[in-house]
């Protein structure tokens, strides 16, 4: 699988869009990028996944570029429990089943 | 219950000693994983699980870790003669379906169970 680089913090304002950026400059064509966070002391929560177009749920949105090399998740309106590590994943096709969690970027929303 | 249920959900065992840890998947969920995370650390992929079989156990440190899937439900997570480098937390996930069709990609995690080995 892919290998992803992501900035290891950001800080964001309250109400404010929080843009999280995702190298993953080696991804094929068949390998989907996957979007997770986990609030301290929690279990990881699924936050959303994509493939070549952009995405939207309830959560947030994902911005892939045109060659696919990078994407940025994008929190519309921060809240102060959004809070959390953010991890970036792609996984092939296909492939192993298993989700390989890079270290992610903590992102500390501020009041 | 509604989610992924994980006991305990907090163990202390003296070095040496064997634990077993639980997890309860959502009800017709196919597919477990389990994942460990450490102090400050990622999360470290051990084992998954597709109905009672497990196609990769490749993350599993040693041969003092094992787990088992009875009936297509409930996975059992024992770590055999622990050691301090065992103290972690130990995460079950659940998924409703094959990931490999791309379709789905969401895995539900327990809130995971806290092995402090003294």
């Amino acid at each position: 699988d892919a290998k992803t680089t992501q900035p290891p913090s950001m800080d964001c304002a309250e109400g404010r869009a929080a843009n999280l950026p995702c190298n993953h400059s080696t991804i094929s064509g068949n390998e989907y990028v996957y979007w997770y966070r986990q609030i301290h002391s929690q279990g990881p929560q699924y936050i959303i996944h994509g493939l070549k177009n952009n995405e939207t749920n309830e959560m947030a949105s994902l911005i892939i570029t045109e060659d696919r090399k990078s994407s940025t998740l994008i929190l519309p309106h921060a809240t102060l429990r959004d809070t959390a590590v953010y991890y970036c994943i792609v996984r092939v096709q296909g492939g192993s089943e298993k989700l390989v969690f890079g270290k992610g970027t903590k992102l500390t929303v501020n009041p | 219950g509604a989610g992924v249920s994980q006991s305990p959900s907090n163990k202390v065992t003296e070095k040496g000693k064997d634990v077993e840890l639980r997890c309860d998947p959502i009800s017709g969920h196919t597919a477990l994983y389990w994942y460990r995370q450490s102090l400050g650390q990622g999360l470290e992929f051990l084992i998954y699980f597709q109905g009672n079989s497990a196609p990769d156990k490749s993350g599993l440190p040693s041969d003092r870790f094992s787990a088992e899937r009875t009936g297509g439900s409930v996975s059992t997570l024992t770590i055999q003669r622990t050691q301090q480098e065992d103290s972690a937390v130990y995460l079950c996930a659940s998924s409703p379906s094959r990931l490999a069709g791309g379709e789905t990609g969401e895995l539900f995690f327990g809130e995971g169970s806290r092995l402090t080995v003294l």
